[in-house]
């Protein structure tokens, strides 16, 4: 059975300074991955996903995450923080090509210091 | 940028009350879906519907859940007799397709908050 686990429900960080979120999965089958953000009183927005290919993925507002097979992990990170990158992060993983939907981790609040 | 719409915000009911959670999904896309979020818990799917038929299903969603489109735009979440442990923040989203959720990801509603007393 697919599940993810996200180390640290909140990460706090200074402006400019170098994000990581991490995420862990496991899959009995290759897995598709994504990470969603979550900014206050709105919905999901999807910053990037990983399904074949190239395993480090550029996705928005500055933000990438590799895919590391031997590891089982797809962390989140950026070079320099911005204030209006706090938010809520979600990673999620799918629950097998066949199927839509998918299973998320519990999330991780992201604070940033001026 | 086309949106998923979800109302209301927030909704607070008695326990035992029938709840009807509304959502208007982007207009080309096929697929739903309902996805809860108890307070201080992962986003847990509930069920995807395809097609004004239910696709996949979680054991969460049971007797007392159930989905509709009543019309061409409308996507509804019906919570027949709520109870306390429903009290969550509930995610509407759509998808172009199938693999569209895979490939392009869904598209999310901001959410309903409820709460149950």
């Amino acid at each position: 059975a697919q599940s993810v686990t996200q180390l640290g429900s909140h990460v706090s960080v200074s402006e400019g300074a170098l994000v990581l979120l991490r995420c862990n999965y496991s899959s009995s089958v290759p897995p598709y991955l994504f990470w969603y953000v979550q900014y206050p009183n709105q919905g999901l927005q999807l910053l990037l996903k990983y399904t074949t290919g190239a395993t480090l993925v550029k996705g928005i507002n500055g933000f990438e995450a590799e895919f590391k097979k031997s590891e089982t992990s797809f962390h989140l990170t950026k070079p320099s923080a911005h204030m209006s990158d706090a938010a809520e992060y979600f990673c999620a993983v799918s629950k097998g090509r066949s199927q839509g939907n998918l299973i998320f981790g519990k999330g991780t609040k992201l604070s940033v210091k001026p | 940028e086309p949106e998923v719409t979800q109302t209301p915000s927030h909704q607070v009911t008695q326990m035992g009350q029938e709840v009807i959670l509304r959502c208007v999904p982007i207009s080309n896309h096929l697929y739903f879906y309902w996805y809860r979020q108890i307070l201080g818990q992962k986003v847990e799917f509930l069920v995807s519907f395809y097609n004004n038929e239910i696709s996949e299903k979680s054991e969460i969603f049971d007797d007392q859940f159930s989905v509709e489109r009543p019309d061409g735009s409308n996507f509804t979440l019906k919570i027949r007799s709520t109870k306390l442990e429903d009290s969550a923040m509930y995610f509407c989203a759509s998808s172009e397709g199938f693999m569209g959720a895979q490939l392009y990801g869904y598209t999310f509603g901001s959410g309903t908050r409820l709460t149950v007393v």
